[in-house]
């Protein structure tokens, strides 16, 4: 079945640092990948998503790239703000049924 | 486009109580998705409706859990004789058939006692 697969967390960067959460993962055909977020209080928010390989998904400053020969979708940033800490999950789509399997997420603190 | 919304925020129960989730998905999203994550993990699938039917149960759908969608619009969730190990966010998204994107309610956050 499909599984992600991204790395435990938290993170803890200081403020402007470089960030990147590496996502892997496994599954039959070629799905959909999703970066959602989820900040404190509040419910999932999708924060970009590639539908193809070599897709480069953005916003907000954030991108991740659909790399179909490494199964892997990780989330880059390059400067974070305090504003961002929250957690990320990543996830897929199988196009035929368009459920979402979702990664365990990573916590991210940032600190000023 | 008011977003998903779901009813009520927050649940507290005693274990054995019945209770009943309810979803509005954004209007004119045919799909409509159920969702349980509990602390510290992702989200996992449960249940999805394409209009009124339901088209798919997860395994983790136990006896005690029915979805139902009656008229293509809202959905409620209930779980019959709660135990403590219901206890979780209950999550709502919806979509249009043909659209990757999944757009999630704010959840329903359950406590069983």
């Amino acid at each position: 079945g499909n599984s992600v697969t991204q790395m435990e967390g938290p993170v803890t960067l200081s403020e402007e640092a470089f960030l990147t959460i590496n996502c892997t993962y496994t599954a039959t055909g070629y799905p959909s990948l999703f970066w959602y977020v989820q900040y404190p209080g509040e419910g999932l928010q999708l924060l970009l998503k590639a539908t193809k390989a070599d897709d480069k998904g953005s916003n907000k400053g954030f991108e991740a790239t659909y790399r179909k020969e490494t199964t892997s979708f990780h989330l880059e940033k390059g400067s974070v703000q305090v504003s961002d800490s929250a957690v990320y999950f990543c996830a897929l789509s199988d196009r035929g049924y368009q459920k979402v399997t979702f990664g365990t997420g990573t916590k991210l603190q940032v600190i000023p | 486009d008011t977003g998903v919304s779901q009813n009520p925020r927050h649940k507290i129960t005693k274990r054995g109580q019945n209770v009943t989730f309810r979803c509005d998905p954004i209007s004119e999203h045919n799909r409509l998705y159920w969702y349980r994550q509990t602390l510290g993990q992702g989200p996992e699938f449960l249940t999805y409706f394409q209009n009124e039917a339901q088209l798919e149960k997860s395994r983790l759908l136990s006896d005690r859990f029915s979805a139902e969608r009656p008229k293509g619009s809202f959905s409620t969730l209930e779980i019959q004789r709660t135990e403590q190990g219901d206890s979780a966010m209950y999550l709502c998204a919806s979509s249009y058939v043909g659209q990757e994107t999944q757009y999630f309610g704010p959840g329903t956050r359950l406590l069983v006692l």
